[in-house]
């Protein structure tokens, strides 16, 4: 079973320039989670989709984040314009839907802002 | 509030000794429990989980925990460390929303 794909593995780009991530879930998990993990710290929810719909989006700073599922399969997170606080590993994860699912995570983006 | 903690951010231990990281939570409802390791520049993987049943779970690579209601606790062991197990561990919580709250992490380095 492949697991969760993510692209880029690294970026490094420059503050107010604007970024995209990509996540392909593992085919037939309904929910869809972006996390950010800053250095030190744990994996924070950004966003979480059920299909292609948003469930919850209240940590995502909306004034410069946004995500969108097209079609209930993958997904796009973008930040524009990026600050340097945003500076983190973006990892997606999916789960089949229902609690206490084990949830799959990608390997992760490693954004670097400069 | 519903919280997650770890407590310490490092633990050194000496090849073949007991391993023990520390998780605690705080929650108003029942909540499903997990740990996640993640290895660097690597995703996080699920070493157990607890939802119901027995309190002590057995997960992958000899690590095992245990829930306990009264002190809101889900402490990792493992009985003998290997040089593999360095890595950085996450206590995770679902306070029954489909979502997982995660802990600061502590990060386990093995003395050979």
């Amino acid at each position: 079973e492949a697991g969760v794909a993510q692209s880029p593995r690294y970026k490094i780009i420059e503050k107010r320039q604007s970024v995209a991530f990509w996540c392909n879930p593992i085919s037939g998990h309904a929910t869809l989670y972006w996390y950010q993990q800053i250095l030190g710290q744990g994996p924070k929810l950004l966003i979480q989709f059920q299909n292609n719909g948003v469930v919850d989006d209240s940590q995502l700073p909306k004034d410069r984040f946004s995500a969108e599922r097209l079609k209930g399969v993958d997904s796009t997170l973008k930040i524009q314009p990026a600050k340097l606080e945003d500076s983190a590993v973006y990892l997606c994860a999916s789960t089949q839907a229902g609690y206490a699912t084990e949830a799959f995570f990608g390997q992760g983006t490693r954004l670097t802002v400069v | 509030a519903q919280s997650v903690t770890q407590l310490g951010s490092h633990v050194s231990v000496s090849e073949g000794a007991l391993v023990l990281l520390r998780c605690n939570y705080s929650s108003s409802v029942p909540p499903y429990l997990f740990w996640y390791v993640q290895y660097p520049n690597q995703g996080l993987q699920l070493l157990l989980k607890y939802t119901t049943g027995a309190t002590l779970v057995k997960g992958i690579n000899g690590f095992e925990a245990e829930f306990k209601k009264s002190e809101t606790s889900f402490h990792l062991t493992k009985p003998s460390a290997h040089m593999s197990d360095a890595a950085e561990y996450f206590c995770a919580v679902d306070f029954g929303n489909e979502k997982l709250t995660f802990g600061t992490g502590t990060r386990l380095t093995i003395i050979p």
